[in-house]
């Protein structure tokens, strides 16, 4: 079974609007993080938020919000005010267990979502 | 911010020749850096874990004798792609972890470099 689902292969949006991008994941784990990462054409991965496990409240950063139902498993990222700029593929992922060692740090990452910003 | 160079961007090679990436943290130290690969629209997938003074370790799946990993330093980690064949032509992305007391974030978010495209003739 997939550890991170990310249902949308490509999402438009409308420039200045919001827009929702879906990530559900799959542990047995009680401490894990969820994090988003954005990938532009250029390749390069820039995280963009993170939400603990235990973390009570959703995450945000600046435009960017975590919508994290855990009973459903589900860290949607939600993009305000989308800017052409927002264009590129989005990953979301997981990092399960939390050991203080680095070695034991791995992300697994779902397929991506790409969103096209439209003038 | 943490800052992760990699180099080159992109290299094309003949069959049959190594290729070495570089995978630097700038202005942290990381005990720890790891190495994906990513092919086109498709997830990365982590190839290893690369630990300051150990071995790597290897993910299921991926050669050790095909893709060399040395990290010697605390900035510094290198990928070898021996004996390159068109198969191996790939997107290869470097990441890194603060070490403790570095990182700006207490989810260790790991900071990617921007990737090394890699073309086997």
């Amino acid at each position: 079974a997939q550890k991170i689902t990310q249902t949308q292969p490509g999402m438009f949006v409308q420039e200045k609007e919001a827009v929702t991008l879906d990530c559900t994941y799959d542990t047995s784990d009680q401490s894990y993080g969820l994090f988003w990462y954005k990938q532009p054409s250029s390749g390069e991965m820039i995280f963009l938020i993170y939400q603990g496990s235990y973390d009570e409240q959703n995450a945000t950063e600046g435009r960017y919000s975590l919508n994290f139902q855990k009973a459903r498993k589900s860290a949607n990222l939600v993009i305000s005010a989308s800017q052409l700029g927002d264009s590129a593929m989005y990953f979301c992922a997981m990092r399960e267990g939390w050991s203080s060692g680095g070695s034991n740090y791995k992300l697994t990452f779902g397929k991506g979502t790409l969103l096209t910003v439209n003038p | 911010g943490a800052v992760v160079s990699q180099h080159p961007s992109w290299v094309i090679c003949k069959s049959g020749t190594s290729v070495k990436i570089e995978c630097r943290s700038l202005d942290f130290q990381a005990t720890t850096m790891f190495w994906y690969r990513q092919f086109p629209k498709q997830s990365l997938m982590l190839m290893a874990t690369s630990n300051e003074g150990s071995k790597a370790t290897y993910e299921q799946g991926v050669e050790k004798d095909k893709f060399l990993i040395n990290h010697a330093s605390l900035t510094l980690s290198t990928l070898t792609v021996t004996s390159a064949h068109p198969e191996d032509s790939s997107f290869y992305i470097c990441s890194a972890l603060p070490r403790r007391g570095q990182g700006s974030s207490g989810a260790n978010v790991l900071t990617f470099g921007a990737g090394s495209r890699l073309t086997v003739l």
